[in-house]
């Protein structure tokens, strides 16, 4: 089984809402990404969690706030918003052993609209 | 630092084409090559991946060789369908961190 899988699919939110991005897999990996990617622009990481705890923040708004819950998933809590931010959001995974890091596995995304 | 340079498209073609999108990366040491495929509203599926130099990896009808001496990657298919009509993503893997290519849209028309 290589999914990792997203939800919502689909989330509309307003510049004040609070919501959360869900993402989850079960193929043991213990890295895992999120990306943002804009209408045919290649993806863009925003944080990498490994072994549960944050090794990389690529300088993101504190708008975005990532938790890994476990090994097995991982939220992206979203707060005050600009529309700016509309785009989809992809979540990744992929395995380390030994330290070395193996190729990702992408989820279908959740498409934001922020209005 | 690490960047990653494809060919920009889109890339019209008939079915039953050859298709070759080009791929060149700069980095330091010996990063690990990908390619991946992106269709319309759905997230990336990696296509296949190559991990030291001359290795060539292949799946669904495509190929790409890691060649360290033209620092390149291209992918090639002897024979496009439709269904290959995707956007398609060179990557390259250092040290856990990717560096994509800017993506090159490939149509394939009947």
């Amino acid at each position: 089984d290589t999914e990792v899988t997203q939800t919502p699919k689909h989330l509309v939110m307003g510049m004040t809402n609070k919501k959360s991005l869900k993402c989850e897999q079960h193929m043991g990996h213990r890295a895992m990404y999120w990306y943002k990617q804009k209408a045919k622009k290649p993806p863009e990481l925003m944080f990498v969690y490994s072994y549960e705890k944050l090794s990389i923040n690529e300088s993101v708004p504190s708008r975005f706030s990532p938790e890994c819950p476990n090994s097995s998933l991982l939220n992206l809590h979203l707060h005050a918003l600009q529309p700016e931010d509309s785009a989809l959001y992809l979540c990744a995974s992929s395995q380390v052993v030994a330290g070395t890091t193996y190729e990702q596995y992408f989820g279908p995304g959740t498409r934001l609209t922020v209005t | 630092g690490n960047s990653v340079t494809q060919m920009e498209g889109p890339v019209t073609l008939s079915e039953e084409a050859f298709l070759t999108i080009n791929c060149t990366y700069t980095a330091t040491g010996y990063p690990s090559l990908f390619w991946y495929v992106q269709y319309p509203g759905e997230g990336l599926q990696l296509l296949l991946k190559a991990t030291k130099a001359d290795d060539k990896g292949s799946n669904k009808g495509f190929e790409a060789t890691y060649r360290k001496e033209t620092t390149s990657f291209h992918l090639e298919k002897g024979s496009v369908q439709v269904s290959d009509s995707a956007v398609y993503f060179c990557a390259l893997d250092s040290w856990g961190k990717f560096q994509f290519g800017a993506g090159t849209q490939v149509v394939v028309t009947p």
